[in-house]
């Protein structure tokens, strides 16, 4: 059982290039959700979603999408990178509203 | 506004002695409150919720409404709880409101 798996771990670009971060749970969760974590800064929510073909943002959403095709799978865009976005992203899914969240290994972003 | 506090970024004990890792949170409704640990080299992971009301690893966290507290607490502190420990408030559109973190230091 890998729960939620992310790729990359790692990843530099460069100003403008555009890349998605993966992110798939094999838990059959419902919902699924994508943060970014700067240093020393908890994590703050990018967008989120609560089931296939249903998404919405949180707290940081500019610069981002997604998209929810299936339940298991939950990828982040980003179109036109800038340095601003240089984070870590954590994906995480649950079970439902309110129930603890499974967090993947996260993706080191750096932007040159 | 809805907001989780940590204020302290590290917290430092020798290895037996007490530790009590603090949150305050500013929320108008009813909180439900977690709080979560990431060990060196491993994944963020669920570590109590306030409505289980358990002990984890020796770690317990009550919720007090009239301090709008969530202090996590551990009588005698191990080497192996060294950690960043996030509070996290989940609000009623679903989603978790994270703290800053502390790390949790603890020397032998």
């Amino acid at each position: 059982n890998a729960g939620v798996t992310q790729t990359p771990k790692f990843r530099i670009l460069k100003i403008g290039q555009s890349m998605t971060l993966q992110c798939t749970q094999d838990m059959n969760h419902n919902y699924m959700y994508w943060y970014r974590q700067d240093p020393g800064m908890g994590l703050k929510l990018i967008y989120y979603s609560v089931g296939a073909g249903i998404t919405d943002k949180g707290e940081v959403p500019n610069g981002y999408n997604v998209s929810r095709s299936t339940t298991e799978d939950f990828p982040l865009r980003l179109e036109l990178a800038a340095p601003s976005q240089t984070s870590v992203y954590f994906c995480a899914s649950s079970r439902g509203e309110g129930q603890p969240q499974h967090f993947g290994d996260g993706t080191r972003l750096s932007i040159l | 506004a809805q907001r989780v506090t940590q204020p302290e970024k590290l917290l430092s004990v020798f290895k037996g002695a007490p530790v009590e890792l603090k949150c305050n949170y500013s929320y108008s409704g009813s909180p439900e409150l977690f709080w979560y640990v990431q060990y060196s080299r491993q994944r963020l992971q669920l570590l109590l919720r306030h409505i289980s009301r358990e002990s984890i690893k020796g770690f317990t966290a009550d919720l007090n409404k009239g301090e709008t507290s969530f202090h996590l607490k551990k009588p005698f502190a191990q080497e192996e709880d060294s950690a960043m420990y996030y509070c996290a408030l989940h609000n009623q559109g679903g989603k978790l409101i994270f703290g800053q973190g502390t790390e949790l230091s603890v020397k032998p």
